[in-house]
């Protein structure tokens, strides 16, 4: 069964930075491309960041780049999203999700609020 | 950047019915389209794939159709498990891009 579980969310003043991961179990990690998709309280859906399957390439929306840095580290199927220079627009539940070209599995997303 | 048009925002229905959404791209994204399924305090979870392909463990009284830019999604025989917020995508082009989105609620 795949399984992806987020952690690293919380309260952060605008400014800062958080660093959010992702563990993923129940499938081959390093044989799949893997994102990030935001949505911010009562909102639609933002994708926000993905790397290709040996983290060679990222692809990210000018809304983040620059700021999110997305890595992962295949030995440990772990997925990471670096957020620096928060803003309030930045607020949203963030869900780590599996892109073999949609988004097939999602996890069961982490909260992110910036505020001060 | 391609733009994703859902409609409606919001839709009432009663059970049995059945129900249509609609997705419009500003572009010919050549059916590389998905629908999400969203229910109250969860996760989006993937409904149809490749514009009319439906994913594993989705009833059959979903389904997916369209060409070019223009999609939609049916829902036979509404039932109450069926209450959600559904999200077309489309993966043709970078960025990857969602519709705004519909909430479907029992009349």
């Amino acid at each position: 069964e795949v399984q992806l579980v987020e952690s690293g969310g919380g309260l952060v003043q605008p400014g800062r930075s958080l660093k959010l991961s992702c563990a993923a179990s129940g499938f081959t990690f390093s044989n799949y491309y893997m994102a990030w998709v935001r949505q911010a309280p009562k909102k639609g859906l933002e994708w926000v960041a993905t790397i290709s399957t040996s983290g060679s390439r990222t692809y990210y929306p000018d809304s983040v780049k620059g700021r999110f840095t997305i890595s992962r580290d295949n030995a440990k199927s772990s997925l990471y999203l670096q957020m620096n220079s928060l803003k309030s627009e930045d607020t949203a539940t963030y869900y780590c999700a599996r892109q073999p070209a949609f988004f097939d599995y999602w996890g069961q997303g982490v909260m992110v609020t910036v505020s001060s | 950047d391609i733009q994703m048009t859902q409609s409606p925002a919001s839709l009432s229905a009663s059970l049995g019915e059945t129900v249509t959404i609609e997705c419009r791209a500003s572009e010919d994204i050549y059916s590389n389209l998905a629908w999400y399924q969203q229910k109250p305090g969860n996760s989006p979870q993937l409904l149809i794939y490749d514009a009319n392909s439906l994913a594993d463990g989705v009833p059959s009284r979903f389904s997916g159709s369209g060409s070019g830019t223009q999609y939609s999604l049916k829902i036979n025989s509404l039932q109450s498990e069926d209450v959600a917020s559904y999200f077309c995508q489309q993966y043709n082009n970078y960025p990857w891009t969602f519709g705004g989105g519909t909430k479907l609620e029992l009349k």
